[in-house]
């Protein structure tokens, strides 16, 4: 069964500071992996995505992610925080059939 | 082109009615998926349906929730006689439906079920 981790709740940078928050995935093969934004009361934006090809890939908003076959990784980047970035963020996986499995969530908090 | 439109937006029902959530998906979309978000968790999947058919409910919780998306209208979530429990948001999704393919799902602004 798929399964995704992230194991910090809540992050908290200061505005300008560089961000990484982590996501750690299970699944027996290659998977297909995602980072949404949820803002309060919203629903959820794509930031990125990754299919196959380059391990690292670019999205909206400034943010990238490298998947790392060999860590069972997805960590998300950015190198300059904006206060505008304050919100939840959450991994996803799948193996192509369509259902998403999502991690618990890291709530991000900027300071000014 | 709009987007996911679920309506309510907000819903609030009594121990033991019913709630019935609605999506509409986006244009050209014939594939819809109900994720449901407890307090302090992640979205977790419910049921995948396209037009008429349910194609996967194996996160449907096995009574009292029931999800059709029928051949015109939207998608229909419903819950019979509500607990507390079912306190959430559910978040509706549609994605173009290509079965050879991944497809991205986007994402409806979710409706926020209250039971007092």
């Amino acid at each position: 069964a798929q399964s995704v981790t992230q194991p910090d709740i809540h992050i908290t940078v200061s505005e300008g500071a560089s961000l990484e928050l982590r996501c750690n995935y299970s699944y027996g093969a290659t998977p297909y992996l995602f980072w949404y934004v949820q803002s309060p009361g919203q629903g959820l934006q794509l930031l990125l995505k990754y299919f196959s090809g380059d391990t690292l890939v670019q999205g909206i908003k400034g943010f990238e992610a490298e998947f790392k076959r060999s860590q069972s990784s997805f960590n998300l980047r950015k190198p300059s925080v904006h206060w505008s970035d304050a919100a939840e963020y959450f991994c996803a996986v799948t193996g192509g059939g369509n259902k998403l499995t999502f991690g618990t969530g890291t709530q991000l908090k900027v300071e000014l | 082109n709009a987007g996911v439109m679920q309506n309510p937006r907000h819903l609030v029902r009594r121990r033991g009615q019913e709630a019935r959530l609605r999506c509409s998906p986006m244009k050209g979309h014939s594939h819809v998926y109900w994720y449901r978000q407890l307090p302090e968790e992640g979205l977790k999947f419910m049921v995948y349906l396209q037009k008429e058919n349910i194609i996967d409910e194996s996160g449907m919780p096995k009574e009292r929730f029931s999800a059709e998306f029928p051949k015109e209208g939207p998608s229909i979530l419903r819950i019979q006689q509500v607990v507390r429990g079912d306190s959430a948001a559910y978040f509706c999704a549609s994605s173009p439906g290509q079965p050879s393919s991944y497809n991205e799902q986007f994402f409806g602004p979710g409706t926020r079920l209250t039971v007092l």
